[in-house]
Protein backbone atom coordinates (compact mmCIF):
# COMPACT_ATOMS: atom_id res chain seq x y z
CA UNK A 1 0.00 0.00 0.00
CA UNK A 2 1.01 3.24 -0.87
CA UNK A 3 0.83 6.48 2.15
CA UNK A 4 1.88 9.93 1.64
CA UNK A 5 3.17 12.22 4.77
CA UNK A 6 3.38 15.92 5.23
CA UNK A 7 5.22 16.51 8.19
CA UNK A 8 4.20 20.05 8.96
CA UNK A 9 0.59 21.09 8.85
CA UNK A 10 1.15 24.65 9.33
CA UNK A 11 4.26 26.54 7.72
CA UNK A 12 4.51 30.07 8.51
CA UNK A 13 7.11 32.57 6.62
CA UNK A 14 7.65 36.34 6.04
CA UNK A 15 7.53 37.45 2.37
CA UNK A 16 10.68 37.45 0.20
CA UNK A 17 12.00 34.79 2.63
CA UNK A 18 12.39 30.74 1.35
CA UNK A 19 10.35 27.69 2.18
CA UNK A 20 10.46 24.11 2.08
CA UNK A 21 6.98 22.33 2.80
CA UNK A 22 8.18 18.58 3.41
CA UNK A 23 6.70 15.53 2.01
CA UNK A 24 7.80 11.48 2.27
CA UNK A 25 5.77 8.59 1.25
CA UNK A 26 5.82 5.26 1.30
CA UNK A 27 5.13 2.75 -1.83
CA UNK A 28 6.45 -0.95 -2.45
CA UNK A 29 6.25 0.25 -6.56
CA UNK A 30 7.63 2.66 -8.63
CA UNK A 31 5.87 6.39 -8.47
CA UNK A 32 4.60 9.14 -9.42
CA UNK A 33 4.97 12.19 -7.34
CA UNK A 34 3.10 15.40 -7.60
CA UNK A 35 2.67 18.71 -5.41
CA UNK A 36 -0.73 20.98 -5.90
CA UNK A 37 -1.96 23.86 -4.23
CA UNK A 38 -5.58 24.69 -3.47
CA UNK A 39 -6.14 28.30 -2.73
CA UNK A 40 -9.17 28.67 -0.50
CA UNK A 41 -12.62 27.62 -2.09
CA UNK A 42 -11.32 26.50 -5.17
CA UNK A 43 -10.03 23.28 -6.76
CA UNK A 44 -6.37 21.69 -7.07
CA UNK A 45 -3.94 22.99 -9.31
CA UNK A 46 -0.83 21.05 -10.41
CA UNK A 47 2.23 22.79 -9.66
CA UNK A 48 4.93 20.07 -10.24
CA UNK A 49 5.22 16.41 -10.99
CA UNK A 50 7.90 13.35 -11.01
CA UNK A 51 7.41 11.12 -13.67
CA UNK A 52 10.97 9.73 -14.57
CA UNK A 53 14.49 11.29 -15.44
CA UNK A 54 16.17 14.59 -13.50
CA UNK A 55 15.32 14.25 -9.74
CA UNK A 56 15.30 18.03 -9.49
CA UNK A 57 11.37 19.46 -11.00
CA UNK A 58 10.76 22.47 -11.63
CA UNK A 59 6.97 23.91 -11.67
CA UNK A 60 4.95 26.56 -11.92
CA UNK A 61 4.92 30.17 -10.15
CA UNK A 62 8.89 29.42 -9.01
CA UNK A 63 8.41 26.25 -6.87
CA UNK A 64 10.82 23.25 -7.43
CA UNK A 65 11.11 19.98 -5.95
CA UNK A 66 13.40 17.32 -5.55
CA UNK A 67 12.63 13.39 -5.95
CA UNK A 68 15.02 11.59 -3.17
CA UNK A 69 14.24 8.01 -3.98
CA UNK A 70 16.81 6.80 -0.58
CA UNK A 71 14.89 8.77 1.71
CA UNK A 72 11.45 8.38 -0.06
CA UNK A 73 11.10 12.01 0.55
CA UNK A 74 9.63 14.78 -2.42
CA UNK A 75 10.26 18.37 -0.69
CA UNK A 76 9.06 21.46 -2.18
CA UNK A 77 10.72 24.50 -1.84
CA UNK A 78 10.66 28.18 -3.20
CA UNK A 79 13.64 30.13 -2.84
CA UNK A 80 11.59 33.94 -2.45
CA UNK A 81 7.66 33.55 -1.09
CA UNK A 82 5.26 36.13 -1.89
CA UNK A 83 1.80 36.77 -0.06
CA UNK A 84 -0.20 35.20 -2.85
CA UNK A 85 1.32 32.44 -2.03
CA UNK A 86 -0.70 31.46 0.59
CA UNK A 87 -2.47 28.47 0.58
CA UNK A 88 -2.84 24.73 1.18
CA UNK A 89 -0.47 22.24 -0.65
CA UNK A 90 -0.65 18.65 -0.88
CA UNK A 91 1.98 16.23 -1.92
CA UNK A 92 0.60 12.85 -3.47
CA UNK A 93 1.94 9.64 -4.99
CA UNK A 94 0.66 7.42 -7.93
CA UNK A 95 1.41 3.94 -8.70
CA UNK A 96 3.87 3.92 -11.98
CA UNK A 97 0.77 3.59 -14.53
CA UNK A 98 0.49 7.39 -14.02
CA UNK A 99 -3.61 6.72 -14.65
CA UNK A 100 -4.53 5.32 -11.28
CA UNK A 101 -5.65 6.85 -8.41
CA UNK A 102 -3.56 9.44 -6.39
CA UNK A 103 -2.87 9.04 -2.34
CA UNK A 104 -3.12 12.79 -0.79
CA UNK A 105 -1.24 13.69 2.00
CA UNK A 106 -3.01 15.81 4.50
CA UNK A 107 -1.75 19.32 3.69
CA UNK A 108 0.47 21.76 4.38
CA UNK A 109 -0.84 25.35 5.10
CA UNK A 110 1.50 28.19 4.03
CA UNK A 111 1.19 31.25 5.49
CA UNK A 112 3.00 33.82 4.15
CA UNK A 113 3.23 37.17 6.29
CA UNK A 114 4.23 40.71 5.01
CA UNK B 1 -11.30 24.34 -24.41
CA UNK B 2 -13.12 24.68 -21.10
CA UNK B 3 -11.72 22.88 -17.93
CA UNK B 4 -13.44 20.29 -15.65
CA UNK B 5 -16.56 21.50 -15.26
CA UNK B 6 -18.57 20.69 -12.00
CA UNK B 7 -21.77 21.72 -10.89
CA UNK B 8 -23.58 22.68 -8.21
CA UNK B 9 -20.56 25.33 -7.08
CA UNK B 10 -22.32 24.74 -3.48
CA UNK B 11 -25.18 22.59 -2.86
CA UNK B 12 -27.60 22.50 0.93
CA UNK B 13 -29.65 18.95 1.37
CA UNK B 14 -31.27 17.73 4.44
CA UNK B 15 -30.80 14.53 6.10
CA UNK B 16 -32.39 11.84 3.77
CA UNK B 17 -32.30 13.71 0.85
CA UNK B 18 -30.52 12.68 -2.33
CA UNK B 19 -27.40 14.63 -3.57
CA UNK B 20 -26.47 14.64 -7.45
CA UNK B 21 -23.18 16.05 -8.23
CA UNK B 22 -22.03 16.54 -12.03
CA UNK B 23 -19.45 16.75 -13.39
CA UNK B 24 -18.23 17.29 -17.41
CA UNK B 25 -14.73 16.54 -18.19
CA UNK B 26 -12.07 18.06 -20.31
CA UNK B 27 -12.73 17.90 -23.96
CA UNK B 28 -11.33 14.46 -25.24
CA UNK B 29 -10.75 13.48 -21.76
CA UNK B 30 -12.27 9.78 -21.22
CA UNK B 31 -11.03 9.03 -17.87
CA UNK B 32 -12.63 10.59 -14.76
CA UNK B 33 -12.04 10.72 -10.80
CA UNK B 34 -14.12 11.60 -7.97
CA UNK B 35 -12.38 12.61 -4.68
CA UNK B 36 -13.98 13.36 -1.48
CA UNK B 37 -12.40 16.18 1.01
CA UNK B 38 -13.68 16.45 4.65
CA UNK B 39 -13.20 19.59 6.38
CA UNK B 40 -9.49 19.50 7.59
CA UNK B 41 -8.31 16.63 5.69
CA UNK B 42 -6.37 15.63 2.78
CA UNK B 43 -8.45 14.44 -0.63
CA UNK B 44 -9.33 10.95 -0.50
CA UNK B 45 -9.96 8.80 -3.63
CA UNK B 46 -13.53 7.11 -4.22
CA UNK B 47 -14.20 6.18 -7.96
CA UNK B 48 -12.31 6.05 -11.15
CA UNK B 49 -14.76 5.53 -14.27
CA UNK B 50 -14.39 5.04 -17.86
CA UNK B 51 -17.14 5.94 -20.36
CA UNK B 52 -19.79 3.33 -19.23
CA UNK B 53 -17.42 1.57 -16.91
CA UNK B 54 -16.33 1.49 -13.51
CA UNK B 55 -13.14 1.07 -13.14
CA UNK B 56 -12.12 1.41 -9.30
CA UNK B 57 -14.21 1.85 -6.75
CA UNK B 58 -12.15 1.00 -4.13
CA UNK B 59 -12.74 4.18 -2.11
CA UNK B 60 -17.03 4.68 -2.11
CA UNK B 61 -18.47 3.93 0.90
CA UNK B 62 -20.88 0.57 0.08
CA UNK B 63 -23.72 1.64 1.06
CA UNK B 64 -25.90 5.00 -0.36
CA UNK B 65 -23.22 6.17 -3.34
CA UNK B 66 -22.70 5.45 -6.65
CA UNK B 67 -21.76 7.06 -9.94
CA UNK B 68 -21.90 6.94 -13.13
CA UNK B 69 -20.07 8.37 -16.66
CA UNK B 70 -22.62 7.32 -19.55
CA UNK B 71 -21.56 7.38 -22.80
CA UNK B 72 -23.41 10.43 -23.58
CA UNK B 73 -23.22 13.24 -21.10
CA UNK B 74 -21.57 14.23 -17.43
CA UNK B 75 -20.12 11.86 -14.94
CA UNK B 76 -22.47 11.77 -11.80
CA UNK B 77 -21.88 11.23 -7.83
CA UNK B 78 -24.96 9.83 -6.64
CA UNK B 79 -25.74 10.17 -2.26
CA UNK B 80 -28.67 8.96 -1.63
CA UNK B 81 -29.96 9.96 2.23
CA UNK B 82 -27.50 12.26 2.78
CA UNK B 83 -26.17 11.81 6.17
CA UNK B 84 -24.57 15.07 7.98
CA UNK B 85 -20.79 13.23 8.05
CA UNK B 86 -21.43 13.31 4.10
CA UNK B 87 -21.05 17.09 4.02
CA UNK B 88 -17.18 17.38 2.21
CA UNK B 89 -16.11 18.99 -1.10
CA UNK B 90 -16.42 17.08 -4.16
CA UNK B 91 -13.91 16.83 -6.63
CA UNK B 92 -13.97 15.46 -9.89
CA UNK B 93 -10.59 15.50 -11.77
CA UNK B 94 -10.21 14.20 -15.56
CA UNK B 95 -7.76 12.56 -17.60
CA UNK B 96 -6.76 11.44 -21.37
CA UNK B 97 -5.31 8.25 -21.63
CA UNK B 98 -2.42 7.70 -20.17
CA UNK B 99 -1.58 11.28 -18.40
CA UNK B 100 -2.24 13.69 -15.74
CA UNK B 101 -5.03 14.99 -14.15
CA UNK B 102 -6.90 18.11 -14.48
CA UNK B 103 -9.50 18.73 -11.60
CA UNK B 104 -12.50 20.48 -11.00
CA UNK B 105 -13.54 23.04 -8.73
CA UNK B 106 -15.13 21.11 -6.77
CA UNK B 107 -19.08 20.38 -5.04
CA UNK B 108 -19.46 21.71 -1.62
CA UNK B 109 -21.90 19.79 -0.12
CA UNK B 110 -23.58 20.72 3.42
CA UNK B 111 -26.09 18.31 4.75
CA UNK B 112 -28.59 19.86 7.49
Amino acid sequence: AQSVTQLDSQVPVFEEAPVELRCNYSSSVSVYLFWYVQYPNQGLQLLLKYLSGSTLVKGINGFEAEFNKSQTSFHLRKPSVHISDTAEYFCAVSGSSNTGKLIFGQGTTLQVKP
Amino acid sequence: NAGVMQNPRHLVRRRGQEARLRCSPMKGHSHVYWYRQLPEEGLKFMVYLQKENIIDESGMPKERFSAEFPKEGPSILRIQQVVRGDSAAYFCASSPAGEGYTFGSGTRLTVV
